[in-house]
């Protein structure tokens, strides 16, 4: 059972476009939600991470938007480059630090 | 700082042989390791929660006698994969807690002929 749902897919985004994806949770018990970046045969990179209480993070081009009523959070990478092409995995867990639930993951292309 | 490694990086054993993989913590120490398991273009799937002292807590479904989990320092986790077979194939990548954050091994291509 995916706890956390993640979309799009695959995106392709021209470099300096804003890239966009989405994920849903069900369980309001999550309170951690971190965006992981993840390059062929290498393993997951944190990027950026935000907890309930906040409706936005913003690190760099990096923004992680938080609804928590609609149990939504979304990554914005602003001035996307080709360097950002990678898979995007959003997650949840009960608490920071412990068993995270990932999303299936967003292959991100962006071309030059 | 917070740099997890992983030995060996990639693997390749023979069916019916057992196979064993190292995650470290570096520079920290971690009283709780995570192994998960990843399929070609698929998520991570969470395998085990390895606490340094006891016995791993396993997710339904992970078979604890076929992947033995042993977290004997705060250092130090290591995954067996016990009687490889090729559906076991996978790539396998550990985390270690530090403070709040997990923080993630580079992964262990295993592939069983």
């Amino acid at each position: 059972q995916q706890q956390v749902k993640q979309s799009p897919q695959s995106l392709i985004v021209q470099k300096g476009g804003i890239s966009i994806i989405n994920c849903a949770y069900e369980n309001t018990a999550f309170d951690y939600f971190p965006w992981y970046q993840q390059f062929p045969g290498k393993g997951p990179a944190l990027l950026i991470a935000i907890r309930p209480d906040v409706s936005e993070k913003k690190e760099g081009r990096f923004t992680i938007s938080f609804n928590k009523s609609a149990k939504q959070f979304s990554l914005h990478i602003m001035d996307s480059q080709p360097g950002d092409s990678a898979t995007y995995f959003c997650a949840a867990s009960k608490n920071s630090g412990y068993a995270l639930n990932f999303g299936k993951g967003t292959s991100l292309l962006v071309t030059p | 700082g917070a740099v997890v490694s992983q030995h060996p990086s990639w693997v390749i054993c023979k069916s019916g042989t057992s196979v064993k993989i190292e995650c470290r913590s570096l520079d920290f120490q971690a009283t709780t390791m995570f192994w998960y398991r990843q399929f070609p273009k698929q998520s991570l799937m969470l395998m085990a929660t390895s606490n340094e002292g006891s016995k791993a807590t396993y997710e339904q479904g992970v078979e604890k006698d076929k992947f033995l989990i042993n977290h004997a320092s705060l250092t130090l986790s290591t995954l067996t994969v016990t009687s490889a077979h090729p559906e076991d194939s996978s790539f396998y990548i550990c985390s270690a807690r530090l403070r709040q954050t997990q923080y993630f091994g580079p992964g262990t291509r295993l592939l069983v002929l």
